[in-house]
């Protein structure tokens, strides 16, 4: 069965440094790999996706992921974080039949 | 566009109530799906359907009922509700696997935020 893990609950960071929020995948064949924000209150949000090219896959946002096939990672990252990257984040893959199975998120907090 | 609407956005139950969480979208898209948030779990899929006449179970479908009589909706029926099924609960929905328009991933409705008590 597809799956993926976010190993951390929070990340915090301070404004203006670099960030990344962890995910891991385990799929059979290739995978389809998502990211969304949710902000408080709100449905989420679709974020940037990697089916298939180049390892690194760029987004709304600022926001970028590293595909790492042998490490079966799809890390999310952001060159300089800002208060209001604030949000939870969720990884996510996709099965045979567009169901998405999610991560259970990592709340970023990002501190002026 | 309106995108995925679902209502109501708050409701209460007591124990052993029925309701329909209703869920629609403007945006033609044949894929949709039912999730539940609870905290420190993620989204777990419920239901799911890949088109009108076509539903499939997900991760959590116990105690919950869909339907897809048309592209446009898809309600998620609580027959007996338990306080158990407290949380807040997402429609999604997409364009088929089937198409490259898929790989855009989903749009999310605004949510409802259900209690039982």
């Amino acid at each position: 069965a597809q799956s993926v893990a976010q190993p951390e609950d929070q990340v915090n960071v301070a404004e203006g440094n670099p960030l990344t929020v962890k995910c891991t995948y385990s799929v059979s064949g290739n995978p389809y790999l998502f990211w969304y924000v949710q902000y408080p209150n709100r449905g989420l949000q679709f974020l940037l996706k990697y089916i298939t090219g180049d390892n690194l896959v760029k987004g709304s946002y600022g926001f970028e992921a590293e595909f790492n096939k042998s490490q079966t990672s799809f890390h999310l990252k952001k060159p300089s974080a800002l208060v209001s990257d604030s949000a939870l984040y969720f990884c996510a893959v996709r099965g045979a039949y567009n169901d998405m199975r999610f991560g259970a998120g990592t709340r970023l907090t990002v501190k002026p | 566009n309106a995108g995925v609407t679902q209502t109501p956005k708050f409701q209460v139950l007591k124990t052993g109530q029925s309701m329909t969480l209703q869920c629609a979208q403007d945006m033609n898209h044949e894929y949709m799906s039912w999730y539940r948030q609870d905290p420190g779990m993620g989204l777990r899929l419920i239901h799911y359907s890949v088109g009108a006449g076509i539903t499939d179970q997900g991760e959590v479908p116990n105690g919950y009922n869909v339907s897809r009589s048309t592209t446009e909706d898809f309600p998620l029926r609580l027959l007996s509700a338990a306080p158990s099924q407290t949380s807040v609960y997402f429609c999604a929905s997409s364009y088929s696997s089937n198409t490259i328009l898929s790989n855009y991933g989903y749009t999310f409705g605004s949510g409802t935020r259900l209690t039982v008590v």
